[in-house]
Formats: structure tokens, sequence, C-alpha cells
């Protein structure tokens, strides 16, 4: 069946360094979301990408999704303590279904 | 006020109890989802209603039952606790009319410990 795989597993950053979390699919996605979940915390919806080639920014967190529609990547520019937590990708597999990327957790020293 | 509830926020019980996990979303969605998440905090979806009507039902044991009295509740009942169903359990909405294009909308979450 259709996976999203995400990579890495975890990431230590020092404060100020920069982070990146990539998610690669077997099939062409029609759109691609991602989620913060903070340490204790529930995921929180951060942005979705639709449009092949697509870059969105929010404030330090850039956004892609791939030409192909297959990858997507997360890129947070000096990092700060308040990034801490782990980020899903998310995708359809068709109907109401949403599979989640098994997540990127990132640490970041002070 | 919270958007999506569920309680209780944890539970703790022995092996072979039956127990219920309650859902209320308060955003008028008409969609919902059961999520597990393993100690790896991989999040595997297992069940999804739509205005009542189940719509996604993932390979999940029988033990599992959820339940879906109106669109704006969602509830979990598993019977038959095994060790292996420790997990937070959490619930999720979403509008329900563009399918996966949706942001889902989750609540905090229910600490399942069985012993």
């Amino acid at each position: 069946g259709q996976q999203v795989m995400q990579i890495p597993q975890y990431q230590h950053v020092q404060e100020g360094e920069d982070f990146t979390t990539y998610c690669n699919s077997s099939t062409t996605l029609s759109n691609i979301q991602w989620y913060k979940q903070r340490p204790g915390g529930h995921p929180v919806f951060l942005i979705q990408l639709v449009k092949s080639g697509e870059v969105k920014k929010q404030k330090r967190l850039t956004f892609q999704f791939g030409e192909a529609k297959k990858n997507s990547s997360l890129h947070i520019t000096a990092t700060q303590t308040t990034d801490v937590g782990t980020y899903f990708c998310a995708g359809p597999t068709g109907g109401f279904k949403t599979i989640f990327g098994a997540g990127t957790r990132l640490f970041v020293k002070a | 006020d919270t958007a999506v509830s569920q309680t209780p926020k944890y539970l703790v019980t022995q092996m072979g109890n039956d127990k219920s996990i309650k859902c209320e979303q308060n955003l008028g969605h008409d969609t919902m989802y059961w999520y597990k998440q393993d100690s790896k905090k991989f999040l595997k979806i297992m069940f999804s209603y739509n205005n009542k009507e189940l719509i996604i039902n993932e390979t999940v044991p029988n033990r599992f039952s959820p339940k879906s009295p109106d669109k704006a509740h969602l509830n979990l009942h598993i019977n038959s606790l095994e060790l292996g169903d420790s997990a937070v359990y959490f619930c999720a909405s979403s509008r329900g009319q563009e399918g996966p294009r949706e942001k889902l909308f989750f609540g905090s979450g229910t600490q399942l410990s069985v012993l």
C-alpha cells in the first residue's frame, strides 16, 4: 500500500542552526500536509501544499512540494527552543484517509 | 472553548478490562477520526465517521468498536484490553467537504496504559 516515508527520525541541533525534514511518497500525492506535535501535546496543522513545485513560508519555516508531487520538505532557519517537537508530513491515500509519515523529532539545545 | 475534547486524558487499567474514550467536537465538522499513536510516535488511523456513517475501518482488532451517536461525538470502546493496546489515542475532526485535503483538528489525546 501507499507509504509516506519521512527522514531523519531524529535531529539534534544547537539553537540557531538550521533544520530540515524530508518526506517521500511511493506515489504521486494530490496534496501534502505538515503538522507539529510539541512534547506531551497533540498534532497541530501547520500548512498544506497542493501545487507542483509549490513553496510556502511561515516566518522561519519554509515548506516545499516537489515538482513530481512525490516529495516535500520542511526547513527551519535559525532554530529556537520553541521549535522543539515532532514534525509530521501527511498525505492522502484515497477517500477520506490521510496517512502520516513516521515524524522527525527535533531537539534544540540552548 | 476547546474545539475537539476527549476524555479521559489518562486511563490506567488492568488487562482484560473494558474501557471507553469519549470525544466531542464543537467545530460543526462532519467527519471525525480515531488515531492511535504508539511509543515511537507513529500515528495510525483506526476509524473515521462522516455524519455518523463509518467510512474508514482500518485493520483493527474487533475488540475496538467506535460509535457515533451524532456528528459531534465519536466514542471508542475497547473490550478485553491487552498490553499492546497501551498507546495515546487521538480523536480528530475535519469539515468533511473535501476529503483528505482538509486539515485535521486533533484532541489532546488519551494516554492509555494497560497493566
